[in-house]
């Protein structure tokens, strides 16, 4: 059965980086049909998509989102990771990583959203 | 991009009534759309994916209709544990996004 586990400080401090990380079991991260995922849910909100990176290691973001993360995969610890700098009280969220089953071309990735971790909640305040 | 609008808001159903949910698409995105489901406090669950596919293990009283623009999602006989938020979501452009959510209450 997959797995996924975020983890990470649950409290940061305006302008500084959150980093999360998502731990995948029972799968490899590196096998084939799927690629991975992050998306954050604000308080009492709906969903958005940050973005996806393929077992390649090429990336994808979401555009408002696009110069403010870094999102990488460690496939010998079969986890990937999340970094988003100059963080502000408006992303207070709650980070969910997922496995999301599609494909990825060289500009952009399709697919929906197959497993999800349980989901973490990062807060910004100083 | 595709902006996935979801309607009702909200949805008040008896137990073992049907709930009928909407999305609409402001562009064609074939029968490329996913449903989740999502209880406080828990992370979405895949329901359906390919507008009528369901995903593994999901009860047949969940069901998925539509393709294009027009979407439905249909709980046949609303059981305790339906009681949730539901989402939908597009992935035949880039980037996928999904609807704001329609919460179907307990009447």
């Amino acid at each position: 059965q997959v797995q996924l586990q975020e983890s990470g400080p649950g409290l940061v401090k305006p302008s500084q980086t959150l980093s999360l990380t998502c731990t995948v079991s029972g799968v490899s991260i590196s096998s084939g049909g799927y690629y991975w995922s992050w998306i954050r849910q604000h308080p009492g909100k709906g969903l958005e998509w940050i973005g996806d990176i393929h077992n390649s290691g090429k990336t994808y973001q979401n555009p408002p989102l696009k110069s403010r993360i870094i999102i990488s995969v460690d496939t010998s610890k079969n986890q990937f990771s999340l970094k988003l700098s100059s963080v502000t009280s408006a992303d207070t969220a709650v980070y969910y990583c997922a496995r999301v089953r599609g494909y990825c071309d060289t500009s952009s990735c399709y697919g929906f959203f197959y497993s999800w971790g349980q989901g973490t909640l990062v807060t910004v305040s100083s | 991009e595709i902006v996935m609008t979801q309607s009702p808001a909200a949805l008040s159903v008896s137990p073992g009534e049907r709930a009928t949910l909407s999305c609409r698409a402001s562009q064609s995105v074939s029968s490329n759309l996913a449903w989740y489901q999502q209880k406080p406090g828990q992370a979405p669950r895949l329901l359906i994916y390919g507008a009528s596919t369901r995903a593994t293990g999901i009860p047949a009283r969940f069901s998925g209709s539509g393709s294009g623009t027009e979407f439905t999602l249909t709980i046949s006989s609303l059981q305790s544990e339906d009681f949730a938020v539901y989402y939908c979501h597009q992935y035949d452009n880039w980037p996928s996004t999904f609807g704001q959510g329609t919460k179907v209450e307990i009447k």
